[in-house]
């Protein structure tokens, strides 16, 4: 069963534009998220986190907005960039003694077109 | 910076060799992971270990083991590689403590073809 959901494979934008990439989740344990970034044959590389005690965390081009009610997080990119052009996966968290894990999502390929 | 090593970016095996995958981190990090990343699948978690000479199972452990002697050093051990077993291997580290211990800091990946 899928806790962390990203229901788009991929996203298609126009530079300068805006990107919005979508995550859902089900676990409402879940209190801490993260988004990572991945270019191909590299490792992942943390981006923009936020926690539950927030609805919103903005750094630089990058907002993630959490909708906690919804079970929902999105990562805007303002404006996009070709250098954005990468898998975005979501992630999840929480706090427990003990927790150590990410939960991932599947990623999206976020396309950014000159 | 953190900075996460692993030991190869690309591996050939055959099957039924035994493979070993090092990771090394330098930043004190208490926790350390193993991933496999395939296309449609996003990361799977396969061990991780929150000390020294722990481990714990992750969400697909089968096939797999692991060993931590040291702080800084985490092996993932294929006993007897498949060719299911081809995949994108990803280690991370992660502190321990409610600031730190969310963000996982990944090395470069290796990239394990089974024949």
């Amino acid at each position: 069963d899928q806790q962390v959901k990203q229901n788009s494979p991929s996203l298609s934008v126009q530079e300068g534009r805006i990107s919005i990439l979508n995550c859902d989740y089900t676990n409402s344990m879940f209190d801490y998220f993260l988004w990572y970034k991945k270019y191909p044959a590299e490792g992942p590389t943390f981006l923009i986190s936020i926690s539950s005690i927030k609805d919103k965390n903005e750094d630089g081009r990058f907002t993630v907005f959490l909708n906690k009610s919804a079970k929902h997080l999105s990562l805007h990119i303002v404006p996009s960039q070709p250098g954005d052009s990468a898998v975005y996966f979501c992630a999840a968290s929480y706090s427990g003694a003990g927790s150590y894990q990410l939960t991932f999502g599947k990623g999206t390929k976020l396309s950014v077109i000159p | 910076d953190v900075k996460v090593t692993q030991s190869s970016r690309y591996l050939v095996k055959r099957t039924g060799e035994k493979v070993f995958l090092e990771c090394v981190q330098d930043m004190d990090h208490e926790n350390m992971f193993w991933y496999r990343q395939d296309p449609g699948l996003g990361l799977r978690l396969i061990y991780f270990s929150y000390d020294v000479k722990m481990k714990e199972k992750g969400d697909i452990p089968e096939g797999y083991s692991v060993s931590r002697e040291k702080k800084e050093r985490f092996s993932l051990i294929l006993e007897s590689a498949s060719t299911n077993q081809t995949s994108m291997y990803l280690c991370a580290s992660s502190l321990t403590g409610l600031a730190g211990f969310h963000e996982q800091y990944f090395g470069p990946g290796t990239r394990l073809t089974v024949t």
